[in-house]
C-alpha cells in the first residue's frame, strides 16, 4: 500500500494563477483532510471532508476550495494564488472508526507563491 | 480558539538518557491526543496516541495523559541520534468526530552523540 500520495511535490505559481493540488489514500480511510505548515505557525487544518460527499471547513479556509471527489481521492484548488498561500501543504486521511481519530500524511507539496 | 502549546526548544540530550516532551490544551473537551515526529523536510508521523488518564507505552516510547491537568507528555527512553527531530503534539475532539486535529508548534529535539 502507498498510503497517502500527492501530487505535485514541488511548485511555483506567480501571484493570480490557479492549480490544484491532487491527494488520493488506498487505505479505505473514511476521512481526509487539508493542512498547511508554515514556519512558526505549526499545522493549520484548511478543509476536511468527514466522508464522501461531504466537506467543512477548518481554520484557514479563505481562497481555497476542495473537492471530495470520491471515497479515495481530496483534492484542494487555489482558484487565485497569493504570496500568502506559500507554504507546504500536507493532505491526511483517517479511519475515522469509534473514538479513534489516528491521522496520516503524505509526503506534501511545496508551494511558493512569487 | 482551541490552542495546544509546547516549548519550541530545542531540547538538547545526551544519547541512551530520557528526553521528556510537554504539551498542554486548551480545550476540556479533547479527549484523542497524539504524538508526531517530523525530520526537517518530511511530513508527521504517528508515533504515539492516547485517549485514557493514565500512561501508555510502546517500546521505546511512552505516552502520559492527565486530563485533569489538560497536560499531555512523551516520555522518550534510551534517546538515540535517530531519534533527533520535531516532535507535534495534537489534539482531537471526542465521538469519532472527523474534525481535523489542533496541532502544537513542536519541540525541536536534539539527541547528543
Amino acid at each position: 500500500n502507498a498510503g497517502v500520495t500527492q501530487t505535485p511535490k514541488f511548485q511555483v505559481l506567480k501571484t493570480g494563477q490557479s492549480m490544484t493540488l491532487q491527494c488520493a489514500q488506498d487505505m479505505n480511510h473514511n476521512s481526509m483532510y487539508w493542512y498547511r505548515q508554515d514556519p512558526g505557525m505549526g499545522l493549520r487544518l484548511i478543509y476536511y471532508s468527514a466522508s464522501e460527499g461531504t466537506t467543512d471547513k477548518g481554520e484557514v479556509p479563505n481562497g481555497y476550495n476542495v473537492s471530495r471527489l470520491n471515497k479515495r481521492e481530496f483534492s484542494l484548488r487555489l482558484e487565485s494564488a497569493a504570496p500568502s498561500q506559500t507554504s507546504v501543504y500536507f493532505c491526511a486521511s483517517s479511519a475515522r472508526r469509534s473514538a479513534y481519530n489516528e491521522q496520516f500524511f503524505g509526503p506534501g507539496t511545496r508551494l511558493t507563491v512569487l | 480558539q482551541k490552542e495546544v502549546e509546547q516549548n519550541s526548544g530545542p531540547l538538547s540530550v545526551p544519547e541512551g538518557a530520557i528526553a521528556s516532551l510537554n504539551c498542554t490544551y486548551s480545550d476540556r473537551g479533547s479527549q484523542s491526543f497524539f504524538w508526531y515526529r517530523q525530520y526537517s523536510g518530511k511530513s508527521p508521523e504517528l508515533i504515539m496516541s492516547i485517549y485514557s488518564n493514565g500512561d501508555k507505552e510502546d517500546g521505546r516510547f511512552t505516552a502520559q495523559l492527565n486530563k485533569a491537568s489538560q497536560y499531555v507528555s512523551l516520555l522518550i527512553r534510551d534517546s538515540q541520534p535517530s531519534d533527533s527531530a520535531t516532535y507535534l503534539c495534537a489534539v482531537g475532539i471526542a465521538g469519532g468526530g472527523a474534525d481535523g486535529l489542533t496541532f502544537g508548534k513542536g519541540t525541536h529535539l536534539i539527541i547528543q552523540p
